[in-house]
């Protein structure tokens, strides 16, 4: 299996501040069709889960831009540019290139 | 706008089949392929298996004894089976859409209880 680790798994930010979570893959994530199958997903608490990036750095539809996923092979980042209240929860990267499909263990994003 | 919705016992007693349904609305089930990624209490996220609408499927290594996924394109449902539960299967069940899970339902939680 590919393993995703990312961190740190914990991130205190002060509100207006940049913050910046890394997720590393065990193997290259670029896929037989060109394409690099790295997602990003945001669960707030008590919500279920939200994809905000797909492909590395494809912002969903509604997803503010101060969100921003970049990377290639097996080291990628998503980014935040000045952090919101509303940011606050647990940030996941998830591998679709290889069978099974796995997550990284996770971020969890707080205000100081 | 596509929704996703699952439905099933909440409990279920160890040993037993652990059954839920994702029903999708407002969208086909065509042409996507369709995941379960559970939740333990506390934890992370753990993709289960997929299907795809023409009925292939890939599972977990760690569970393709024990689940079975399936798909019903006449009533835009599918349905995911864990025999033998344990304990260790008390999560919150999720379906989603895509090999990018781009759409997730509310979830469910399932407790392994006696």
């Amino acid at each position: 299996d590919v393993v995703m680790t990312q961190s740190p798994l914990s991130l205190p930010v002060t509100l207006g501040q940049p913050a910046s979570i890394s997720c590393r893959s065990s193997q290259s994530l670029v896929y037989s069709d060109g394409n690099t199958y790295l997602n990003w997903f945001q669960q707030r608490p008590g919500q279920s889960p939200r994809r905000l990036i797909y492909k590395v750095s494809n912002r969903d539809s509604g997803v503010p831009d101060r969100f921003s996923g970049s990377g290639s092979g097996t080291d990628f980042t998503l980014k935040i540019s000045r952090v919101e209240a509303e940011d606050v929860g647990v940030y996941y990267c998830m591998q679709a290139t290889h069978w099974p499909r796995t997550f990284g263990q996770g971020t969890k994003v707080e205000v100081k | 706008q596509v929704q996703l919705q699952e439905s099933g016992p909440g409990l279920v007693k160890p040993s037993e089949t652990l059954s839920l349904t994702c029903t999708v609305s407002g969208g086909s089930i065509t042409p996507y392929s369709w995941n379960w990624v559970r939740q333990p209490p506390g934890k992370g996220l753990e993709w289960i298996g997929c299907i795809d609408y023409i009925g292939g499927t890939n599972y977990d290594p760690s569970l393709v004894s024990r689940v079975t996924i399936s798909v019903d394109m006449s009533k835009n449902q599918f349905s995911l089976k864990l025999k033998s539960v344990t304990a260790a299967d008390t999560a919150v069940y999720y379906c989603a859409r895509s090999r990018s899970l781009d759409t997730w339902g509310r979830g469910t939680m399932v407790t392994v209880s006696s």
